[in-house]
């Protein structure tokens, strides 16, 4: 079992439209939690990290729940330039290897 | 541009020949990381480095590959006797101690 899962997609959506993607991990040793985007052949950006108290950055939202070892992106009022993967990272310890899931393909459309 | 740069961004090779990849990370940054990304996956850790000292290598990473970073500064990645599962995007982060890892725009193998 892979330790982070991500569930492929792809997912197709209408601009405006709001979208969620789940991930699970599965060392609940896991100390730090991120969602990177990646764009067709371009490297991995981080887009945001992921709390426990859950954090918003404008039309993004992350949660994070250790019990359930489960991290969720929504994203809201997509937008055309969205369109991309969207990576769920976590390590073990602040500055070690990142550990990512395979990805979940967004597509936002007209 | 300060960002982590790859040398070279594509390389073709033949079947049992050697490359070397270069990265050059932010300057400062004492943390440099390797990463191998195949299609379709995300990209799976391979080795990192604290200023010239190699802390911790994966399974992944064969008897074919070195990685050195002999002055703290630029890394190498050399891979001998390629094969065709060698080809993917290697990938080279780097970051400040603990923070976050910054990702170079990469470097394409295929092995032919």
């Amino acid at each position: 079992r892979k330790e982070v899962e991500q569930d492929p997609g792809p997912f197709n959506v209408p601009e405006g439209a709001t979208v969620a993607f789940n991930c699970t991990y599965s060392n609940s040793a896991s100390q730090s939690f991120f969602w990177y985007r990646q764009d067709c052949r371009k490297e991995p950006k981080l887009l945001m990290s992921v709390y426990s108290s859950g954090n918003e950055d404008g039309r993004f939202t992350a949660q994070l729940n250790r019990a359930s070892q489960y991290i969720s992106l929504l994203i809201r009022d997509s937008k055309l330039s969205d369109s991309a993967t969207y990576l769920c990272v976590v390590n073990r310890n602040s500055g070690y290897a990142l550990n990512f899931g395979k990805g979940t393909s967004l597509l936002v459309t007209p | 541009d300060t960002g982590v740069s790859q040398d070279p961004r594509h390389k073709i090779t033949k079947r049992g020949q050697n490359v070397t990849f270069r990265c050059d990370p932010i300057s400062e940054h004492n943390r440099l990381y390797w990463y191998r990304q195949t299609l379709g996956q995300g990209p799976e850790f391979l080795t990192y480095f604290q200023n010239e000292a190699q802390l911790e290598k994966s399974r992944l990473l064969s008897d074919r590959f070195s990685a050195e970073r002999p002055k703290g500064s630029f890394s190498t990645l050399e891979i001998q006797r390629t094969e065709q599962g060698d080809s993917a995007m290697y990938l080279c982060a780097s970051s400040l101690s603990s923070s976050k890892q910054y990702f170079g725009p990469g470097t394409r193998l295929t092995v032919t």
